[in-house]
């Protein structure tokens, strides 16, 4: 089963408004959760690493104002796209591992937004 | 020069062919490395992790050359079901820092 759970699947909204996405590692403690886009037909970016606890590290070209993370538990990871735009637009996704170097990532189901 | 480099495709076989790619890595400080399957519109799916002596899983085979700094991924008697895009991924640092490679689409034709 899912050790990953994102929420919600999809989004659809006016420009202008601002949408929180949720990422929770299931039966695990994930101090370090991390957050993607995807666009269509393109490869997975990794847009930030976010740190329960701490600020998050975001990639070099991602507005850290645009994008706030907010990681206040072991369990759980937030990411809210501020007054989102078309160009917002895309496929966000969420990972944790368990602790240990060689633990996979585990991807949650993904959150489709779109922008109107 | 990207840390993670994988040949984009895509491969377009025949049903029932073996088909292999690779994926190359440039830190030597890489730690783990893993193989995993996107289908279209969908997240990734963890589809095997990859261990120095090689392992296999199934119809699938992942091999692992630290030399060389490159990973493989051999996938024998290909399905249509196989059709996707394989990402590998590289880790390090106690998983803190993980590295995607851009994807290799694979298609698989009747």
């Amino acid at each position: 089963g899912a050790v990953v759970s994102q929420h919600p699947s999809w989004v659809i909204c006016k420009s202008g408004t601002s949408v929180k996405i949720e990422c929770r590692s299931l039966d695990f403690q994930a101090t370090t959760m991390f957050w993607y886009r995807q666009f269509p037909k393109q490869s997975l970016m990794l847009m930030a690493t976010s740190n329960e606890g701490s600020k998050a590290t975001y990639e070099q070209g991602v507005e850290k104002d645009k994008f706030l993370i907010n990681h206040a538990s072991l369990t759980l990871s937030t990411l809210t796209v501020t007054s989102a735009h078309p160009e917002d637009s895309s496929f966000y996704i969420c990972s944790a591992n368990r602790q240990g170097a060689d633990q996979p990532q585990h991807f949650g189901d993904g959150t489709r937004l779109s922008i109107l | 020069r990207k840390e993670v480099e994988q040949d984009p495709g895509p491969f377009n076989v025949p049903e029932g062919a073996t088909v292999a790619f690779n994926c190359t890595y440039s830190n030597s400080a890489s730690q783990s490395f893993f193989w995993y399957r996107q289908d279209c519109r969908k997240e990734p799916k963890l589809l095997m992790s990859v261990y120095s002596s090689g392992n296999e899983d199934g119809r699938f085979t992942a091999q692992l050359n630290r030399a060389s700094q490159y990973i493989s991924l051999l996938i024998r008697d290909s399905k249509l079901s196989d059709s996707a895009t394989y990402l590998c991924v590289v880790s390090y640092s106690s998983a803190s820092k993980i590295i995607f490679g851009s994807g290799t689409r694979l298609s698989i034709r009747p």
